[in-house]
């Protein structure tokens, strides 16, 4: 089983804070990862995808990978209360045949004004 | 214009019946996916096509059945509804069937009583 897992919170951070979420997973083969932000009752949506080692950076949010210690993770800068939602890590496992998206179970993020 | 449009929105029938849910996507992506995500919100893969051909078949009890007209419709059919099938089942595309983007559609949510 190719795991991914995501400590579920809720993860609460103050207005303009840095908010961190992490996820670890267990195939190391992997090499394309994505964090899909998920609001209540809407569905996922693509915020960052990552393929390399380091950090990649889009706006507020910061992806950073680490292939080595199988861990990936999602800054959130100057946080706002619209990034109050449920963010979900997910890979792409490696093998021959893997045509599927793995999740974890999501991180509930809460940006407290 | 909707990329990933599913019908119907909502969902609500007795134990025993039998319901389809349509998808319609039209990014010109050649792979569809059925998502079922339950309440706790988690995400799991339960059927996949490229090209109208079945790719993923995870395990998912035979009253679900999905069928694909062409590759820009994916419908689910479930047979003989029972309470545990109640949860929002999410149709999504991708262009190719490895380390792709996934676009999600809105969900349909089931409440079978």
């Amino acid at each position: 089983q190719k795991e991914v897992e995501q400590n579920s919170g809720p993860l609460s951070v103050p207005e303009g804070a840095i908010a961190s979420l992490n996820c670890t997973y267990s195939d190391r083969g992997s090499q394309s990862f994505f964090w899909y932000r998920q609001y209540s009752g809407k569905s996922p949506e693509l915020i960052m995808s990552i393929y390399s080692n380091g950090d990649k950076e889009d706006g507020r949010f910061t992806a950073q990978l680490n292939k080595a210690s199988q861990y990936v993770s999602l800054l959130i800068r100057d946080s706002q209360p619209s990034d109050s939602a449920t963010y979900l890590c997910a890979l792409w496992p490696s093998g021959a045949g893997s045509y599927q998206l793995t999740f974890g179970k999501g991180t509930k993020l809460s940006v407290i004004p | 214009d909707t990329a990933v449009s599913q019908t119907p929105k909502y969902l609500v029938t007795q134990m025993g019946n039998d319901k389809s849910i349509k998808c319609e996507q039209n990014l010109g992506h050649d792979t569809m996916y059925w998502y079922k995500q339950d309440s706790k919100k988690f995400l799991k893969i339960m059927f996949s096509y490229n090209n109208k051909e079945l790719i993923i078949n995870e395990t998912v009890p035979n009253r679900f059945s999905p069928k694909s007209p062409d590759k820009a419709h994916l419908n689910l059919h479930i047979n003989s509804l029972e309470l545990g099938d109640s949860a929002v089942y999410f149709c999504a595309s991708s262009q190719g069937t490895s380390s792709e983007t996934q676009y999600f559609g809105p969900g349909t949510r089931l409440l079978v009583l």
